[in-house]
């Protein structure tokens, strides 16, 4: 079974300018997540979508970044400008919805690495 | 409110040491935990979890953890460090069943090994 695919790997920008990050989760998982982790801290969910719709976005800054799943499977993130404490790993992961009940185990890409300078 | 607590933020032990890695909760319901690791440069990979039953799990790579309800405790253990352990440890909880419960996480725990 292939895993979550992310790319790319990495991206150097420099503030202002913009970036996008692709995902195509796992097939046949329903829910996506993006996800931003600063070095040293835990993950911080930015965006949660169950098919093509969004669930949680909550978190996520909506002046600079956005993102969507118009075909409930790959996903964009994009930030638009981007700024130096935006320098992060940007994960992706998807899970899948057995019936009624999400036992909420994720499945993660290998990240984004964006660094701002 | 929900809330995860890693106690150690880096831990160091020596090969063929127990490892032991800590991890609090704090839930109104009965929670959903999971351990997850992440190796240098790669995303997390579930090492195990707990949803009802057993209160004691095992998963890869020789790790369990035992659900204790009494100390809202969810230990994350290995009797024999290896090398390759060496990693990222995240606990995380999320508030039972029902979808789009949302997954809150620890601040993760830097796990060494020494020769």
């Amino acid at each position: 079974e292939a895993g979550v695919a992310q790319s790319p790997r990495y991206k150097i920008i420099e503030k202002r300018q913009s970036v996008a990050f692709w995902c195509n989760p796992i097939s046949g998982h329903a829910t996506l997540y993006w996800y931003q982790q600063i070095l040293g801290q835990g993950p911080k969910l930015l965006i949660q979508f169950q098919n093509n719709g969004v669930v949680d976005d909550s978190q996520l800054p909506k002046d600079r970044f956005s993102a969507e799943r118009l075909k409930g499977v790959d996903s964009t993130l994009k930030i638009q400008p981007a700024k130096l404490e935006d320098s992060a790993v940007y994960l992706c992961a998807s899970s899948f919805v057995a019936g009624a009940v999400d036992t909420g185990e994720l499945f993660f890409g290998e990240g984004s690495r964006l660094t701002v300078l | 409110a929900q809330s995860v607590t890693q106690l150690g933020s880096h831990v160091s032990v020596s090969e063929g040491a127990l490892v032991l890695l800590r991890c609090n909760y704090s839930s109104s319901v009965p929670p959903y935990l999971f351990w997850y690791v992440q190796y240098p440069n790669q995303g997390l990979q579930l090492l195990l979890k707990y949803t009802t039953g057993a209160t004691l799990v095992k998963g890869i790579n020789g790790f369990e953890a035992e659900f204790k309800k009494s100390e809202t405790s969810f230990h994350l253990t290995k009797p024999s460090a290896h090398m390759s352990d060496a990693a990222e440890y995240f606990c995380a909880s999320r508030a039972g069943a029902g979808n789009n419960r949302k997954l809150i996480w620890g601040l993760g725990t830097s796990l060494a090994v020494n020769p």
